[in-house]
């Protein structure tokens, strides 16, 4: 079957422009789940949703980065006037509930801010 | 302040031998603990978990072993095959405030299998 998957793999932005990430999790799941792996670094959690209710959103680095799922499938993480900090890969989890489940990634979207 | 360590960012073994990956925590509270491998320009993809009740789980050619006095887990991989290169993440959850779900991730440790 169908995986978790992410679009655009990659994405050059110029400093201060605007980035949207898109993310397809497995038909069926219910939870989602957004992380940001730094080069060097493991993924550090960024926020989850249950169906489309954003029910943790405590990892979201800045004010700037906001995350959507209104139709309980399909998310976009959206990073407003991006920095060279912001440069990672941004990877999409998915799991059939969210206590425990098993938690599969996409391949995530590669962003390089310059 | 890095709750979950992979002090080793690379090992290298022969073909047929052990690996053994290990992963130092430091949060008390975590009682659950994964181990994912990640592919070049892939995602990571989940191994094995064990839980604070157990002290071993094994899967297959995988086992992985949980010392809590000693906040230490480690994964060994018997015998090891060339498929199995990739970056092993260690990764801990923790039951309070109902966010079980949030995963911990180590930095990951760089195993190569030679032939």
């Amino acid at each position: 079957g169908a995986g978790v998957s992410q679009s655009p793999r990659y994405k050059v932005a110029k400093r201060g422009q605007d980035v949207a990430l898109r993310c397809d999790p497995i038909s069926g799941h219910v939870s989602l789940f957004w992380y940001q792996q730094a080069l060097g670094q493991g993924p550090e959690f960024l926020t989850y949703f249950q169906n489309e209710a954003q029910l943790d959103k405590s990892g979201l680095p800045s004010d700037r980065f906001f995350a959507e799922r209104p139709e309980g499938s399909v998310s976009t993480l959206k990073i407003q006037r991006t920095q060279q900090e912001d440069s990672a890969v941004y990877l999409c989890a998915s799991s059939l509930w969210g206590d425990r489940e098993t938690q599969y990634f996409g391949p995530g979207t590669r962003l390089l801010v310059l | 302040d890095q709750q979950v360590k992979q002090n080793s960012p690379s090992l290298s073994v022969q073909e047929g031998r052990i690996s053994i990956l290990n992963c130092d925590y430091t949060n008390s509270m975590f009682d659950y603990f994964l181990w994912y491998k990640k592919y070049p320009a892939e995602g990571p993809t989940f191994l094995i978990s064990i839980s604070s009740i157990k002290d071993k789980n094994e899967d297959g050619r995988f086992t992985v072993f949980l010392n809590k006095s000693a906040k230490h887990l480690s994964l060994h991989i018997v015998p090891s095959q060339p498929g199995d290169s990739a970056v092993y993440f260690c990764a801990a959850s923790a039951p309070r405030g109902g966010s079980n779900y949030k995963l911990t991730f180590g930095k990951g440790t760089l195993l190569t299998v030679n032939p």
